[in-house]
């Protein structure tokens, strides 16, 4: 069965800092795509970055880069440059055949 | 905004009241889920509609009855539902191809449900 853990419940950044969240996951499959969604606190949760599992370089959307180790199975995300609104839950996601599997997430806070 | 929304934002009720949650999509997406969020757990998948079709309801207790009337309208009717129904439930539309989803979700704000 596909799972995703994130081991990091919480994790803490300095503003202007540079912090890195960790994912790994399990699957037999060789193709899906994995994300990292972002939940701001009462906001709705959005698509921070996406990670097709055939293409070997790392996804990176502005200051959210991935580190994408496939034969590790593990997908963390990292941020650059912080900045409080980046202060949210993250919740790491596998998709295959059609299924998708979410992490428990991290909470992200940015200290000024 | 991400398109999708959801009535009501907060709901408390009884364990004998039904009430319904609505999800409506602005995207054009013809595929909806229902997604159940309880802290420290992972989401969980609790219906999923392809082109107004449900393919896959997860297991879920008939206490909770989808519907989705067409393909930007979905429906979460509550009946008899028990205190640790209580969570955040969030709808999601997608765009699916050939069977195949597109790969991104866009969720609502969420329907947070307080079962006394």
């Amino acid at each position: 069965a596909q799972t995703v853990t994130q081991s990091q419940p919480e994790m803490s950044v300095q503003e202007a800092e540079t912090v890195t969240l960790s994912c790994t996951y399990d699957t037999s499959e060789s193709d899906y795509y994995l994300f990292w969604y972002k939940q701001p606190p009462s906001r709705q949760m959005i698509l921070v970055i996406r990670q097709e599992a055939y293409k070997q370089q790392n996804a990176t959307e502005n200051r959210f880069s991935v580190n994408f180790q496939k034969a590790a199975k593990s997908f963390s995300l990292k941020i650059s440059d912080s900045q409080l609104g980046d202060a949210a839950m993250y919740f790491c996601a596998y998709m295959g055949g059609n299924q998708f599997y979410f992490g428990t997430g991290t909470s992200l806070t940015v200290i000024p | 905004e991400t398109g999708v929304t959801q009535t009501p934002r907060h709901l408390v009720m009884g364990m004998t009241n039904k009430k319904s949650l609505k999800c409506e999509q602005h995207l054009g997406h013809n595929a909806m889920y229902w997604y159940k969020q309880s802290a420290k757990k992972p989401l969980e998948l609790m219906f999923v509609y392809s082109l107004e079709e449900r393919v896959e309801n997860n297991s879920v207790p008939s206490r909770f009855s989808p519907e989705c009337p067409n393909s930007s309208h979905l429906f979460l009717h509550l009946h008899t539902l028990q205190p640790e129904d209580s969570a955040l439930y969030l709808c999601a539309s997608s765009q699916e191809q050939g069977g195949a989803s597109t790969g991104e979700l866009f969720f609502g704000e969420g329907s947070r449900l307080t079962v006394l």
